[in-house]
C-alpha cells in the first residue's frame, strides 16, 4: 500500500564503486523527482521526469543518471561513487493540476536511502 | 544570498505553546507556497499549502503568506510532543518549475 517506495533503505559502499537506487509510485501521478538531502537537512532538487520525459536537472554531475522506464518509476545510477554523495536521497511524485485546488501539485515522499561513502 | 532563507533552530517550547515557524525569500515570482513536517528519519509530508498570498488555516495549523514582504509564517497553536519534527517551507514559482526548500528547522515540544 505504499505510495511511493524506494529500495534499498540503506546503502553503504566503497568509494568508486558504482550504485542504483530504485523509486516505484502507485499513485498514477505523472511526474517524479530525485532530491539529495545533506547533513545540515537541506532538501535540493537532482531531477524531475514528466511521462518518463526529463524536466529538470539542477546542475548535477554526470556521474548521475536518472532512468524512467515508464511513468511509475525513476531509478537513479550513480557513477564511481565519491564521498560528497553521501546523504539521503528521497524520490517524490506530484500529479499537476489547477494551482487553485487543495494541495497544488503536492509532492508526495518516498521513505528515502541512506547512503553512505567510506 | 539563498533564495529562501530559514532559521534553522533548535526551537524548544512547552507543551501548549504557540509556535511560530518563519521563512523569508528572494524571489518574487514564487507563488506556490508549502509548509512539510519530517520527522527524524522520514520523508517530508506536507502539512499546509497556499497559493499567492493570504492566510489558511487547517485544525491547530496556521499559515499566513505575505508577498509584499517576501515573508511566510506557519502557526502551531496549542502545541504537543507529536509535533516535534522539522519544519521546512518550500515555494515555486509556476507549474512544472522546481520547488525550493528551506533549510528546516528543529522543532521540538517538551511535555
Amino acid at each position: 500500500d505504499t505510495a511511493v517506495s524506494q529500495t534499498p533503505k540503506y546503502l553503504v559502499t566503497q568509494m568508486g564503486n558504482d550504485k542504483s537506487i530504485k523509486c516505484e509510485q502507485n499513485l498514477g501521478h505523472d511526474t517524479m523527482y530525485w532530491y539529495k538531502q545533506d547533513s545540515k537537512k537541506f532538501l535540493k532538487i537532482m531531477f524531475s521526469y514528466n511521462n518518463k520525459e526529463l524536466i529538470i536537472n539542477e546542475t548535477v554531475p554526470n556521474r548521475f543518471s536518472p532512468k524512467s522506464p515508464d511513468k511509475a518509476h525513476l531509478n537513479l545510477h550513480i557513477n564511481s561513487l565519491e564521498l560528497g554523495d553521501s546523504a539521503v536521497y528521497f524520490c517524490a511524485s506530484s500529479q499537476e493540476k489547477d494551482p487553485g485546488l487543495a494541495g497544488g501539485n503536492e509532492q508526495f515522499f518516498g521513505p528515502g536511502t541512506r547512503l553512505t561513502v567510506l | 544570498q539563498k533564495e529562501v532563507e530559514q532559521d534553522p533552530g533548535p526551537l524548544s517550547v512547552p507543551e501548549g505553546a504557540i509556535v511560530s515557524l518563519n521563512c523569508t525569500y528572494s524571489n518574487s515570482a514564487f507563488q506556490y507556497f508549502m509548509w512539510y513536517r519530517q520527522y527524524s528519519r522520514k520523508g517530508p509530508e506536507l502539512l499546509m499549502y497556499t497559493y499567492s498570498s493570504g492566510n489558511k488555516e487547517d485544525g491547530r495549523f496556521t499559515a499566513q503568506v505575505d508577498k509584499s514582504s517576501k515573508y511566510i509564517s506557519l502557526f502551531i497553536r496549542d502545541s504537543q510532543p507529536s509535533d516535534s519534527a522539522t519544519y521546512l517551507c518550500a515555494m515555486r514559482s509556476g507549474g512544472y518549475q522546481k520547488v525550493t526548500f528551506g533549510t528546516g528547522t528543529k522543532l521540538q515540544v517538551i511535555p
